[in-house]
């Protein structure tokens, strides 16, 4: 059961110019989260965003949550090659649900 | 230091055989996760559980079982009707909240191959 889908599927920058990526989904939601994964590694939460707010900052990470149009994205500023991962949002499966459903995620890469 | 810890990070499996993923976590989290994970794809749900005695299926259950005895642990079995479980297994714990208001902690992952 698929909620968010990720665009791009793959993303590939040059270091210090900014990287956006987008996340659509289903269903009303309470909140949407973002995850980062290096490449054969788990996944690390990098910020979560509830769907009374609409844009929320954590260092170089920018999320805005657009919940009339069903989507969110992910802005890095000034991208470092350790920025090279893959991408993923997440939201409750249904409204008021424990588990998460993930997206495709998007593929990031940093090119020095 | 808290976390979670997954093993074995390799694992081989022959044709028939059930194995078994281990997941332990001392974050003192209710709840715990299991996603599969294929090469370049997201991640599908395979179990969860929100509390110790108690675990229901997600998306792709079938050739899976898991036992939750202890809030730390939460192991998964990978059984021989399983047919294609060459994958990346990912665990995960979190604080219970309404919603999935909290995000998820991460094990490093196994990596599952029928040999």
């Amino acid at each position: 059961s698929q909620q968010g889908e990720e665009d791009p599927q793959a993303l590939s920058i040059q270091e210090g110019e900014n990287a956006t990526m987008n996340c659509s989904y289903k269903t009303s939601i309470n909140n949407l989260q973002w995850y980062r994964q290096n490449s054969g590694r788990g996944l690390v939460h990098l910020i979560l965003i509830r769907s009374n707010e609409r844009e929320k900052h954590s260092g170089r990470l920018r999320v805005t949550l657009d919940t009339s149009k069903k989507s969110s994205s992910l802005l890095i500023t000034a991208s470092r090659a350790a920025d090279t991962a893959s991408y993923f949002c997440a939201t409750p499966s249904i409204q008021g649900a424990q588990k998460l459903v993930f997206g495709q995620g998007t593929r990031l890469t940093i090119n020095p | 230091d808290g976390g979670i810890t997954q093993s074995p990070k390799y694992l081989f499996r022959k044709e028939g055989q059930n194995v078994t993923l281990s997941c332990e976590q001392n974050l003192n989290h209710d709840a715990m996760y299991w996603y599969r994970q294929d090469p370049g794809q997201g991640l599908r749900l395979i179990y969860y559980s929100q509390i110790v005695n108690d675990f229901q299926k997600g998306d792709i259950a079938e050739g899976y079982s898991v036992s939750r005895e202890k809030k730390e642990s939460f192991p998964l079995t990978v059984t021989s009707a399983q047919k294609n479980p060459t994958a990346f297994y990912l665990c995960a714990s979190s604080i219970l909240g309404q919603g999935a208001t909290y995000g998820y902690t991460f094990g490093s992952g196994t990596r599952l191959t029928v040999v």
